[in-house]
């Protein structure tokens, strides 16, 4: 069973990028069929897909966010990352990291990170 | 972009009765790649049903999942204390994948 867990910068300057890392447990990152995506929550509301890189390697971003998301995969670690850049208060929310099979929905989710914008 | 609309926003019931969750999409969902996830206040969202109807291991046969299209239906059969929670829908057929904006059940 997969284990996922978010980690990164908890405050971030407005204008400046974000950046979390899903740690993957419980399985290869590079194995399994599975790909991976990351989901944010603005406090109080609801889900947002922000986007996800697939076992092959091609990424699809949300087409609101897709300026400026940049999803990756660091296989040595077994771990894959989130940049958003230029950020302002609008991008404050918990951000989950999710696994997923292609066609499937989300199975296993990060326990969520909340990442605030502010100076 | 599919926008799911949930209904209704707050359902009031007690433990033991039935919830009746409605998820409907702008257009037809594809091959009906329909998920249903319950979210607990500091909680990720946990995967309840997918393609419509189907439940992963672990789930609670009192957890139900029916329709197709643009008309979907979660039902909890009788409510159980850990329950009372928000429900979203998800459609994950077409991109960008969305999510409808939640119900929330909680104790009458």
């Amino acid at each position: 069973q997969l284990q996922l867990q978010e980690s990164g910068s908890g405050l971030v300057k407005p204008s400046q990028t974000l950046s979390l890392t899903c740690a993957v447990s419980g399985g290869s990152i590079s194995s399994g069929g599975y790909s991976w995506s990351w989901i944010r929550q603005p406090p109080g509301k609801g889900l947002e897909w922000i986007g996800y890189i697939f076992h092959s390697g091609s990424t699809y971003y949300n087409p609101s966010l897709k300026s400026r998301v940049a999803i990756s995969v660091d296989r040595s670690k077994n771990q894959f990352s989130l940049k958003l850049s230029s950020v302002t208060a609008a991008d404050t929310a918990v951000y989950y990291c999710a696994s997923f099979m292609v066609r499937g929905p989300f199975d296993y989710w990060g326990q969520g990170a909340l990442v605030t914008v502010s100076s | 972009e599919i926008v799911l609309t949930q209904s209704p926003g707050t359902l009031s019931l007690s433990p033991g009765e039935r919830a009746t969750l409605s998820c409907r999409a702008s257009q037809s969902v594809s091959s009906s790649y329909l998920a249903w996830y319950q979210q607990k206040p500091g909680q990720a969202p946990r995967l309840l049903i997918y393609g419509a109807s189907s439940r992963p291991t672990g789930i609670p046969d009192r957890f139900s999942g029916s329709g197709s299209g643009t008309d979907f239906t979660l039902t909890i059969s009788r409510l159980e204390p850990e329950d009372f929670a928000v429900y979203y829908c998800q459609q994950y057929g077409s991109s960008p994948q969305t999510f409808g904006g939640g119900t929330k059940v909680e104790i009458k």
